[in-house]
């Protein structure tokens, strides 16, 4: 049982280009979603979802794509990377909801846009 | 959107020391969660709080959620070094994720 991964666990972007953030859960969970952490700014939730097929935008979620094609999967998605994404991004599921029983965390990836 | 005031933002403690945080809003919650978050890793859910007034211990670790349901305050006895890192309120509910406060870095000095 892995519970949250995260791939890759580093990245250096240009600005302009695109990438993909993969994020993939083993433990069957309904509620997926994305944070970016940045210094003095705690947590923000970028996009979230509560089940394949269905996604939702959180507090700052401009710049950024997601889909939910499957339970297991919930990509995160930068179409043309800017300096201001330059972030640490997490992960996060639960088995329903946002915060019943809190958020399992997967282990960051932490991008850097030039 | 919903703010969280999260406070101290630092502390520099002697390991023994008992460490106290807490974390305040203008707003009602009904959920109150403790993280903590070690360098290079995601946050790790330390406390769940679900009901005002309630007290809850892991270990050496107490939470409570207040009564007035717009604090929370976390209490860490006997600190020891692997107690460093950042400690992190959150709340909120239903499906539209988690607000987080700033974050209280804890450092331990020998």
């Amino acid at each position: 049982n892995a519970g949250v991964t995260q791939t890759p666990k580093f990245q250096v972007l240009k600005t302009g280009q695109s990438m993909t953030l993969q994020c993939a859960q083993d433990m069957n969970h309904e509620y997926m979603s994305w944070y970016r952490q940045d210094p003095g700014m705690g947590l923000r939730l970028i996009h979230y979802s509560v089940g394949a097929g269905i996604t939702d935008q959180g507090e700052v979620p401009n710049g950024y794509n997601v889909s939910r094609s499957t339970t297991e999967d919930f990509p995160l998605r930068l179409l043309s990377a800017a300096p201001s994404q330059t972030s640490v991004y997490f992960c996060a599921t639960n088995i329903a909801g946002a915060s019943l029983g809190g958020q399992y965390f997967g282990p960051g990836t932490r991008l850097t846009v030039l | 959107g919903q703010q969280l005031n999260q406070s101290p933002q630092s502390m520099f403690i002697q390991e023994g020391e008992d460490v106290s945080m807490n974390c305040t809003s203008s707003s009602i919650f009904n959920t109150w969660l403790w993280y903590k978050q070690d360098p290079g890793e995601g946050p790790v859910l330390l406390i769940a709080l679900y009901k005002a007034g309630e007290l809850t211990s892991n270990g050496r670790l107490t939470a409570q959620f207040g009564i007035t349901r717009k604090d929370s305050f976390l209490n860490i006895s006997a600190s020891i070094p692997s107690d460093v890192g950042i400690y992190f309120c959150a709340t909120g509910g239903g499906a539209d994720g988690l607000t987080f406060g700033k974050g209280t870095h804890l450092i331990i000095q020998p």
